[in-house]
C-alpha cells in the first residue's frame, strides 16, 4: 500500500524568504500523480501545484515550485517570496492511476511572520 | 466556473435528528467525494461517486448515507449520528481521469 509522509508538522518563514516543504512517499508503482494542497485556516482547499510522475521536469506555477526525485520518492514543495496569505496547512497528496482514492500526507502547518 | 458548492455552512444537530448535506458542480465532473476532517488532519475518504455510482464505500458507519441524484449533485443523508461524528465535512469533484480534485468550502457538523 502507499503512503505519504510529511515529517515536519509546523514551519514558519520570513515574508519574502524561501521556504521548502517536505513530502515523501513509498509506492511501487511507476505511474502516479503527486499533488500539494493548501488550505488556509477557516478557508477551502485549493490544488497549489500537480506533478506525473512519468515528467521529469519539476512543476511550476508561479512562486511555487516543486523537487520530484522519482527514485528517492521525494515531493518537496518551494514557496518563493513567501506571503502573508501563504499561512495556511499543507498537504501532500498521492493518487494511482485509474483510482479515485487520493492518499493525504498528515500536514505542515506553515506560518508566515511579518 | 471552477467552483463546488456546499450547504449548509454550518449544522448542529442532536443524536437523534435526520439531517442531509448537499453538494453541487457544473464543472461537468462525473466523480464526486464525500470526506470527513478533523481539526488539524488530513481528509479522510467516505465515498466516491463515478459516474453517479457509488464506486468506493470506505467501510462507512451506515448512519451516514450518499446519493448522487445526478452528475452535478451529491448529497449526504445523516441520521443517528454520534457526538465524535463532529467535524468539518467536505466535498469535492474531479474528471474521470485521475487528476485534481476541486473542494468545496465545507459543513461544519456539530452534533450534540
Amino acid at each position: 500500500a502507499q503512503t505519504v509522509t510529511q515529517s515536519q508538522p509546523e514551519m514558519s518563514v520570513q515574508e519574502a524568504e524561501t521556504v521548502t516543504l517536505s513530502c515523501t512517499y513509498d509506492t511501487s508503482e511507476s505511474d502516479y500523480y503527486l499533488f500539494w494542497y493548501k488550505q488556509p485556516p477557516s478557508r477551502q482547499m485549493i490544488l497549489v501545484i500537480r506533478q506525473e510522475a512519468y515528467k521529469q521536469q519539476n512543476a511550476t506555477e508561479n512562486r511555487f515550485s516543486v523537487n520530484f526525485q522519482k527514485a528517492a520518492k521525494s515531493f518537496s514543495l518551494k514557496i518563493s517570496d513567501s506571503q502573508l496569505g501563504d499561512a495556511a496547512m499543507y498537504f501532500c497528496a498521492y493518487r494511482s492511476p485509474g483510482t479515485y482514492k487520493y492518499i493525504f500526507g498528515t500536514g505542515t502547518r506553515l506560518k508566515v511572520l511579518a | 466556473d471552477t467552483e463546488v458548492t456546499q450547504t449548509p455552512k454550518h449544522l448542529v444537530m442532536g443524536m437523534t435528528n435526520k439531517k442531509s448535506l448537499k453538494c453541487e458542480q457544473h464543472m461537468g465532473h462525473r466523480a464526486m467525494y464525500w470526506y470527513k476532517q478533523k481539526a488539524k488532519k488530513p481528509p479522510e475518504l467516505m465515498f466516491v461517486y463515478s459516474y453517479e455510482k457509488l464506486s468506493i464505500n470506505e467501510s462507512v458507519p451506515s448512519r451516514f448515507s450518499p446519493e448522487c441524484p445526478n452528475s452535478s449533485l451529491l448529497n449526504l443523508h445523516l441520521h443517528a449520528l454520534q457526538p465524535e461524528d463532529s467535524a468539518l465535512y467536505l466535498c469535492a469533484s474531479s474528471q474521470a481521469q485521475p487528476y485534481e480534485q476541486y473542494f468545496g468550502p465545507g459543513t461544519r457538523l456539530t452534533v450534540t
